[in-house]
């Protein structure tokens, strides 16, 4: 069955250092998304984007984040000067068409922010 | 705002009972979509079931089943014959019947025990 990846599965960044996490998408979805998930906290929505622009973005996903679809197989979430209260696990998710149709989700990138 | 409950942080479960867990929500929507998600210590978040506001019959899947009651806003999931494999974090998740790629609401999930 097909998967949603994501790499690195752990991103060691000094604050203040960009960072891009990388997210390979089920190839037939046309809907992707970012998630967070502080530890001990619940997963919170960042932003979902469609047909290369974002589509919907929550009060987290602020100037210093923005995403990318380079190509026609990666989507990328960059953190321009990353802050102590980064850390997280980042998952990506996507759909085939957004609707009630279930979010497929990586396995997520730990990053951790020294 | 849509808001996601999930009272109960931990629930412990012999292997081979039933467990249900607990889910409530917040919304002004009169139709929307619900999701359990299960989160394994592999961290991977997979789907366990999903239900249409508008669809009145509780939705089933094998061991799984959600009694959901529109009315009182509540969502629980019941496992029946748990089994060792069901161990895992579960995620209660609402999402808007709006087109377009609006992102899940989730609730802080439950850690749910299996006992041998």
């Amino acid at each position: 069955e097909p998967e949603v990846t994501q790499t690195p599965s752990h991103q060691v960044t000094q604050m203040g250092q960009e960072v891009i996490l990388r997210c390979v998408p089920i190839s037939n979805h046309l809907y992707f998304y970012w998630y967070r998930q502080i530890l001990g906290q619940k997963v919170e929505f960042l932003v979902s984007f469609y047909n290369n622009e974002i589509s919907e973005k929550s009060e987290i996903f602020d100037d210093q984040f923005s995403v990318e679809r380079p190509d026609g197989s990666n989507f990328t979430l960059k953190i321009r000067s990353t802050k102590l209260e980064d850390s997280a696990m980042y998952f990506c998710a996507s759909n085939f068409n957004g609707g009630n149709q279930p979010q497929h989700f990586g396995d997520g990138t730990r990053l951790s922010i020294l | 705002a849509q808001t996601v409950t999930q009272s109960q942080p931990e629930m412990s479960v012999q292997e081979a009972e039933t467990v249900t867990l607990s889910c409530t929500y917040d919304t002004s929507e009169s139709d929307y979509y619900l999701f359990w998600y299960k989160q394994p210590p592999s961290r991977q978040m997979i789907l366990v079931i999903r239900q249409e506001a508008y669809k009145q019959q509780n939705a089933t899947e094998n061991r799984f089943s959600v009694n959901f009651q529109k009315a009182a806003k509540s969502f629980s999931l019941k496992i029946s014959d748990s089994q060792l494999g069901d161990a895992a974090m579960y995620f209660c998740a609402y999402r808007s019947s709006g087109g377009g790629a609006d992102g899940l609401t989730f609730g802080k999930g439950t850690h749910l025990i299996i006992q041998p």
